[in-house]
């Protein structure tokens, strides 16, 4: 079993939907948790960024950490085409240690 | 965020030779920078972890020798593929740790695509 799960996908949404992203795993020491958007061809951008379990919202994007459930999400509201791409989560134990990835879920968001 | 520079973006290169991919972090020094590799449609793969003035350490599966490693300045790490054959064909992506007290970040390069004929 890997440590982090995520969906593979395609997710194919339309445009406007609100799209769920999710990853689970298992090591409940994880602490500090990302959210990574890679489009095709080129290298990982960091989309959000959470400390713990909650939430936190920037745009159109919202992190959720439930650390009870070793379950995170990324919600994406009123998607655009130009969110296409693959979604990689990733977390970390804290200060000094390596982050661990998801597969990443590819994304298409469709006009 | 924080930008991660790589050189050059892409490269086709003869079997036999020497490619060399330079990680710049551009305003934060970095001590830690990794080297992912990731083939078509699949996730990050971790080569190895590059420290500032020491050796890099590799993950399992990764030979030193051909995938050489160096972290000169803060700013600074190259990996070097030594005598690329066509299976070194990837695209090879470097990041870079940004720490600020106890929170840090690791910012990815755009990425390099090696061709080998």
């Amino acid at each position: 079993q890997k440590e982090v799960e995520q969906d593979p996908g395609p997710l194919s949404v339309p445009e406007g939907a609100i799209v769920s992203l999710n990853c689970t795993y298992s090591n409940s020491a994880f602490q500090y948790f990302m959210w990574y958007r890679q489009y095709s061809r080129k290298g990982p951008e960091l989309l959000m960024y959470t400390y713990s379990s909650g939430n936190k919202e920037d745009g159109r994007f919202t992190a959720q950490v439930d650390k009870s459930s070793k379950y995170i999400s990324l919600f994406i509201r009123d998607s655009q085409p130009s969110d296409s791409a693959t979604y990689l989560c990733a977390m970390t134990l804290g200060a000094g240690n390596m982050l661990t990835f998801g597969g990443g879920t590819r994304l298409m968001v469709k006009p | 965020g924080a930008v991660v520079s790589q050189h050059p973006s892409r490269v086709i290169c003869k079997s036999g030779t020497s490619v060399k991919i330079e990680c710049r972090s551009l305003d934060f020094q970095a001590t830690t920078m990794f080297w992912y590799r990731q083939f078509p449609k699949q996730s990050l793969m971790l080569m190895a972890t590059s420290n500032e003035g020491s050796k890099a350490t590799y993950e399992q599966g990764v030979e030193k020798d051909k995938f050489l490693i160096n972290h000169a300045s803060l700013t600074l790490s190259t990996l070097t593929v030594t005598s690329a054959h066509p299976e070194d064909s990837s695209f090879y992506i470097c990041s870079a740790r940004e720490s600020r007290g106890a929170q840090e970040t690791q910012y990815f390069g755009p990425g390099t695509r090696l061709l080998v004929l």
